[in-house]
């Protein structure tokens, strides 16, 4: 699976956008770009995975450059509840591949009041 | 739609001991994970299941562990004897088999403390 990079911190406002970015520039064609994230003592979530487009769901959009070498999440009203390690994932989207994610040291997100 | 789930959440035990984790994935979800995160370091994939059988095992540590799927439905981790090093939060995750891209669901993790 292809190496991400992503800073490691980040701060944001409540209520603004927080715009998380990725670069995964070693990825190939048919591996996908996912986004977890760990809010402290729980579980890793997942949030939003794309290909090629861009995508959007309840919690999050995510954009993909059209080189596919980078990526960013953006949440696009921060609340103090997104504060959290999040995670950029790239992996194979292969049945024989399993799910299987290798999980970096992510961007810690804090959102401020 | 019930999550997956773990238990315990925390354990504390000896050093030398004895601790079995375990977890009942999603219903239906023929993969099942455990990963695992010491203090200060990532997360780090342990094993996968498809079904009852072993599909990767790659990431376990050592012989004192073992892991067991009987029946393709719920899942233990058995640590044995446990070290000081084994002591962070162990996290179950579980997904349906298909082709593509998939989600994978994480249980809230079973804290295992090692004194």
């Amino acid at each position: 699976d292809a190496k991400t990079t992503q800073p490691t911190s980040m701060d944001c406002a409540e209520g603004r956008a927080a715009n998380l970015p990725c670069n995964h520039s070693t990825i190939s064609g048919n591996e996908y770009v996912y986004w977890y994230r760990q809010i402290h003592s729980q579980g890793p979530q997942y949030i939003i995975h794309g290909l090629k487009n861009n995508e959007t769901n309840e919690m999050a959009s995510l954009i993909i450059t059209e080189d596919r070498k980078s990526s960013t999440l953006i949440l696009p009203h921060a609340t103090l509840r997104d504060t959290a390690v999040y995670y950029c994932i790239v992996r194979l989207g292969l049945v024989s591949s399993g799910d299987k994610l290798t999980f970096g040291t992510g961007t810690r997100l804090a959102v401020r009041p | 739609e019930a999550g997956v789930t773990q238990f315990p959440s925390h354990s504390v035990i000896e050093k030398g001991q004895t601790v079995t984790l375990r977890c009942d994935p999603i219903s239906g979800h023929d993969n099942l994970y455990w990963y695992r995160r010491v203090m200060g370091k990532e997360i780090k994939f342990l094993l996968h299941f498809v079904k009852e059988s072993k599909q990767d095992e790659s990431g376990m540590p050592n012989n004192r562990f073992l892991a067991e799927r009987t029946g393709g439905t719920y899942s233990t981790l058995k640590v044995q004897p446990a070290e000081l090093e084994d002591s962070g939060v162990y996290f179950c995750a579980s997904s349906l088999r298909e082709w593509g891209a998939n989600v994978l669901t994480f249980g809230a993790g079973s804290r295992l403390t090692v004194l």
